[in-house]
């Protein structure tokens, strides 16, 4: 059984730019979700999606945005990169809420220089 | 808000001796309790869960029982090895409302010499 694959595993933008992110969820998992990882700040939360719908999204500026397919497949886009944007962003995918744990992509790391 | 509060790091042991990582935890609601597994340069491993009090998560040689009255899920593993070595979160995701999220710990950095 496929894990959650994450496209392109890294990547280096310069300030300004803007990127995006690609998540493909284990077959069946319709609820993705999205995670920053930095050194200062941790794990936060970035949204949440399920049947292309967001139902839930973090603390961070409108920059960020995300989007889920009827396949499930999910895209996050961040626009006009700063430096502070330089992260691991993880995705995980879920059959449906927590009770069955979610399952995380290896990550996508982002420099932004 | 929500809150996960994890033992500070680093921790350094060696092989064969006894683990516990604490985490105790502040939520509104019911929450499931998790802890995760970060290896270097990669993603986040799911390594065991609880769903409700008195639920204890095992997997690997790790445990951790849900504990209402004191908040809290602290890891252990009777004897580690020197492949234990990662960082270790602790996370929660609270049922209530229509929130589907996980609020992390800060993570505990775990080495293990031989």
């Amino acid at each position: 059984k496929a894990g959650v694959t994450q496209t392109p595993r890294y990547l280096i933008k310069t300030r300004g730019q803007q990127v995006t992110l690609s998540c493909s969820p284990i077959s069946g998992h319709r609820s993705v979700s999205w995670y920053q990882q930095t050194p200062g700040q941790g794990l936060q939360f970035l949204f949440e999606y399920f049947s292309e719908t967001q139902r839930n999204k973090g603390n961070f500026p409108g920059r960020f945005s995300g989007r889920q397919f009827s396949n499930s497949r999910s895209e996050m886009n961040v626009s006009t990169l700063e430096l502070g944007d330089s992260a691991l962003y993880l995705c995980a995918s879920s059959l449906e809420g927590d009770l069955y744990g979610y399952t995380f992509g290896s990550g996508t790391r982002l420099t932004v220089v | 808000g929500d809150s996960v509060t994890q033992m500070e790091g680093p921790v350094t042991l060696s092989e064969e001796a006894f683990l516990t990582i604490n985490c105790t935890y502040t939520a509104t609601g019911y929450p499931s309790l998790f802890w995760y597994v970060q290896y270097p340069g990669e993603g986040l491993q799911l390594l065991l869960k609880a769903t409700k009090a008195d639920d204890k998560g095992s997997n690997k040689g790790f445990e951790a029982t849900y504990r209402k009255e004191t908040t809290s899920f602290h890891l252990e593993k009777g004897s580690v090895q020197v492949s234990d070595s990662a960082v270790y979160f602790c996370a929660l995701s609270d049922r209530s409302g229509s929130a589907r999220q996980l609020t992390f710990g800060s993570g505990t950095q775990l080495t293990v010499l031989p």
